[in-house]
């Protein structure tokens, strides 16, 4: 079984429509988080839930909302996407902040 | 917020060659950790150190946590073909309301067999 996963993998859409996508955890952690890897590999927190709480918000756009509806989900929500929210994003799970699990990320290509 | 620096950016090695790596940081860390990308994938944990001076091998790999508390480094013993990917350096502050993980820009590792 699947520790982290996420859905879909990859990702195609155009400019200003709205998109999501899914992660499930079953680890049992209680922190789920969401990542942005850019061209360069650079990897940056975007969110940080910790039962259903969100206790991290960086600064990304309003229009990436994440949601929570039990504590082994977190979804992220897209509205009005943009050339430049093409990458990848990943989804990660700890147990007090410990040891994160990755998922193996969704790609998303803005055209 | 704190920034983390990691070099080399990127490494060609020929196998049975050891490889190191460092993090600094401007900022304390409480926590370190070393991560491996392959293509595709997420990243893995390989190593956590959690206390300042901490030596810690697994396998081929062994890191350290500086003991200023602002820096590490990753070696890798006798590389493989296998060991080619991203590796991350990564450090938490491990506070109740500021645990977030912050992130090397990585150094991408190739090994000529």
């Amino acid at each position: 079984d699947t520790a982290v996963s996420q859905t879909p993998k990859y990702l195609v859409t155009q400019m200003g429509n709205d998109k999501s996508i899914k992660c499930e955890q079953n680890l049992g952690h209680d922190t789920m988080y969401w990542y942005k890897q850019d061209s360069k590999k650079f990897l940056k927190i975007m969110f940080s839930y910790n039962n259903k709480e969100l206790i991290i918000n960086e600064t990304v756009p309003n229009r990436f909302s994440p949601k929570s509806p039990d504590k082994a989900h977190l979804n992220l929500h897209i509205n009005s996407l943009e050339l430049g929210d093409s990458a990848v994003y990943f989804c990660a799970s700890s147990q007090q902040g410990v040891g994160y699990t990755f998922g193996s990320g969704t790609r998303l290509t803005v055209v | 917020g704190q920034q983390l620096n990691q070099s080399p950016q990127s490494m060609f090695i020929q196998e049975g060659e050891d490889v190191s790596m460092n993090c600094t940081s401007s900022s304390i860390f409480n926590t370190w950790l070393w991560y491996k990308q392959d293509p595709g994938e997420g990243p893995v944990l390989l190593i956590a150190l959690y206390k300042a001076g901490e030596l810690t091998s697994n396998g081929r790999l062994t890191a350290q946590f500086g003991i200023t508390r602002k820096d590490s480094f990753l070696n890798i013993s006798a590389s493989i073909p296998s060991d080619v990917g991203i590796y991350f350096c990564a450090g938490q502050l491990g506070s109740y309301n500021n645990n977030d993980m912050r992130f090397g820009a990585g150094t991408r590792l190739t090994v000529k067999p």
